[in-house]
């Protein structure tokens, strides 16, 4: 069956720390895999995507997520992190198919500290 | 401008009564989607669509329908055999099935 985990519910970094949210996905074929980004009462906005090639995207507003192919992982990353990137962070995954259907985490809530 | 719209984004109704919750897309987007968004769950799939005429259940399909006479407009309708329909809800659409989707607003919908 399709999943998507995202082991980390609420996260609190630093202004100006790294940050790692962690994804690790179930699917029984190639995926598509994607991070969105929320802030609260809104709609979702894409941040990046992995579909093939290079296992290391970037995304915007600075953000890079690395495909592991061996860990089923797809971990976001940005060196920096900004109190504008206080939100909810989804992880979701489909696949090749235009039959697929997109399957998304629980999601992780990153707070930043001043 | 290219987007989702979803309206109306707040709507309040008395327990028993159904209500549809209506979704806009002028993106030429093949599949539409709805998901219901609850506090710590994520995102769940209620129905998909990747084509006019044509619809799936989602993961938690029990209590509401869809209709996609065309291609621009995916509506939901919650009934009253949604246990506990007070939640945000979601539409999203994207170019074909399993691509990356773009979401409207939502709509938050609150049963009394």
């Amino acid at each position: 069956a399709q999943s998507v985990t995202q082991p980390d519910i609420h996260i609190t970094v630093s202004e100006g720390a790294s940050l790692e949210l962690r994804c690790n996905y179930s699917y029984g074929a190639t995926p598509y895999l994607f991070w969105y980004v929320q802030s609260p009462g809104q709609g979702l906005q894409l941040l990046l995507k992995y579909f093939s090639g290079d296992t290391l995207v970037q995304g915007i507003k600075g953000f890079e997520a690395e495909f592991k192919r061996s860990q089923s992982s797809f971990n976001l990353r940005k060196p920096s992190v900004h109190w504008s990137d206080a939100a909810e962070y989804f992880c979701a995954v489909s696949g090749y198919s235009s039959a697929s259907k997109i399957i998304f985490g629980s999601g992780t809530r990153l707070s930043i500290r001043p | 401008d290219g987007g989702i719209t979803q309206s109306p984004k707040y709507l309040f109704r008395k327990e028993g009564q159904n209500v549809t919750l209506s979704c806009e897309q002028n993106l030429n987007h093949d599949a539409m989607y709805w998901y219901r968004q609850d506090p710590g769950q994520g995102l769940r799939l209620i129905y998909y669509s990747q084509i006019v005429n044509d619809f799936q259940k989602g993961d938690i399909a029990e209590g509401y329908s869809v209709s996609r006479e065309k291609k621009e407009s995916f509506p939901l309708t919650v009934t009253s055999a949604q246990k506990n329909p007070t939640a945000f809800y979601l539409c999203a659409s994207s170019m074909e099935g399993g691509t990356e989707a773009f979401f409207g607003q939502g709509t938050r919908l609150t049963v009394v």
